[in-house]
């Protein structure tokens, strides 16, 4: 069973809805992830946290916004999304000085 | 030219046998590599690091070689269970992550 735990697993939404996705982790792990998985392809990172602060952002369009408000939580809010926004989005976790991570279940997006 | 490049498959082998998969990566102060494993509809999930000395874990081998730069897993004795996605991962400046495209293995009876 995995350690990171991602909530809801699927959503529904429109292109005028605000949401947010959660993710939680209680390995003691320092830094946190967030991917994007469209079908067929790799994980593509989107941001980084460590230490609870933004280290990588990927050039992600400001309609994701990520937030880390202590070192066990990290939230995706969304808002505006496209239909192309449609797909997996996976949380990672991994200890500071050690970078294997761990992948959440991830929640399956659906944008209409 | 990709950061991180795999074979890009699909391998259809069967039960027993020995199959090999290459990754390249095109950044030469690459720190850490990894491959991990994703079944169909589920996250990724570590297999094993890859060392510079070579590392071996059950039926398992990865090897990287960083003059060449590549990395590459063997699975001997291949079992249903190893049908999956198998994706090269490359660690590059802090925590940066980048997946290569993934190859995917069918092992059949």
């Amino acid at each position: 069973d995995t350690e990171v735990t991602q909530t809801p697993k699927h959503l529904v939404m429109g292109m005028t809805n605000k949401k947010s996705l959660k993710c939680e982790q209680h390995m003691g792990h320092r830094a946190m992830y967030w991917y994007k998985q469209k079908a067929k392809k790799p994980p593509e990172l989107m941001f980084v946290y460590s230490y609870e602060k933004l280290s990588i952002n990927e050039s992600v369009p400001s309609r994701f916004s990520p937030e880390c408000p202590n070192s066990s939580l990290l939230n995706l809010h969304l808002h505006a999304l496209q239909p192309e926004d449609s797909a997996l989005y996976l949380c990672a976790s991994s200890q500071g000085a050690s970078p294997e991570a761990f992948f959440g279940q991830g929640t399956r997006l659906t944008v209409v | 030219r990709k950061e991180v490049e795999q074979d890009p498959g699909p391998f259809n082998v069967p039960e027993g046998a020995t199959v090999a998969f290459n990754c390249t990566y095109s950044n030469s102060a690459s720190q850490s590599f990894f491959w991990y494993r994703q079944d169909c509809r589920k996250e990724p999930k570590l297999l094993m690091s890859v060392y510079s000395s070579g590392n071996e874990d059950g039926r398992f081998t990865a090897q990287l070689n960083r003059a060449s730069q590549y990395i590459s897993l063997l699975i001997r004795d291949s079992k249903l269970s190893d049908s999956a996605t198998y994706l090269c991962v490359v660690l590059t400046g802090g925590f940066k992550t980048i997946f290569g495209a993934g190859t995917r293995l069918f092992v059949k009876a």
